[in-house]
């Protein structure tokens, strides 16, 4: 069964604007770590921002904030004042404990931003 | 700066012959290395976990024998593609585990053609 499920294979943004990625995941471990990476054409991983399973707070880190909703499972990627330089292919991702520091990627969503 | 080296950046290679990639930790010890190999608009797959001083460990449906892992030092990792085919052509990444225990450094990616 798919661990993280990202829904959206592409999305357009207009420059200035908010979006919103979206990410569902599925474990049955109290324990466990959601990331959100971008990859650039360039090809290099670039890590956005981390949230623990235990974390209260939804994590922030610049123009980038995760919507963490435990009960839903879900752990939406939202990108502020969209920028040029932001398209590029978003990645979340999640490891479980147990799962010796593993990382689950979803398919990812290719962000494009318009001018 | 970056902590994860991968070295070559890209390599073209004829079908039949190996291929060598390294991935080096460049400003702490790594015990653990993890080989991901990305196709192009795909997500990354994990294809194995590399230990210092022991096996690698595989993924279910990753040839062992094809892909040759040696974790020979605490900054080292080795991935050796044999008998390299068309069809594995990908872009291979390597990461490591962060010194907080929950974040991942990746290498900036190795791309492989096979002609």
């Amino acid at each position: 069964a798919q661990k993280i499920t990202q829904t959206q294979p592409g999305m357009f943004v207009q420059e200035k604007e908010a979006v919103t990625l979206d990410c569902t995941y599925d474990t049955s471990d109290q324990s466990y770590g959601l990331f959100w990476y971008k990859q650039p054409s360039s090809g290099e991983m670039i890590f956005l921002i981390y949230q623990g399973s235990y974390d209260e707070q939804n994590a922030t880190e610049g123009r980038y904030s995760l919507n963490f909703q435990k009960a839903r499972k879900s752990a939406n990627l939202v990108i502020s004042a969209s920028q040029l330089g932001d398209s590029a292919m978003y990645f979340c991702a999640m490891r479980e404990v147990p799962n010796d520091y593993k990382l689950s990627f979803g398919a990812g969503t290719t962000v494009t931003v318009r001018a | 700066g970056a902590v994860v080296s991968q070295h070559p950046s890209w390599v073209i290679c004829k079908s039949g012959t190996s291929v060598k990639i390294e991935c080096r930790s460049l400003d702490f010890q790594a015990t653990t290395m993890f080989w991901y190999r990305q196709f192009p608009k795909q997500s990354l797959m994990l294809m194995a976990t590399s230990n210092e001083g022991s096996k690698a460990t595989y993924e279910q449906g990753v040839e062992k024998d094809k892909f040759l892992i040696n974790h020979a030092s605490l900054t080292l990792s080795t991935l050796t593609v044999t008998s390299a085919h068309p069809e594995d052509s990908s872009f291979y990444i390597c990461s490591t585990e962060g010194l907080a225990g929950f974040e991942q450094y990746f290498g900036p990616g190795t791309r492989l053609t096979v002609t």
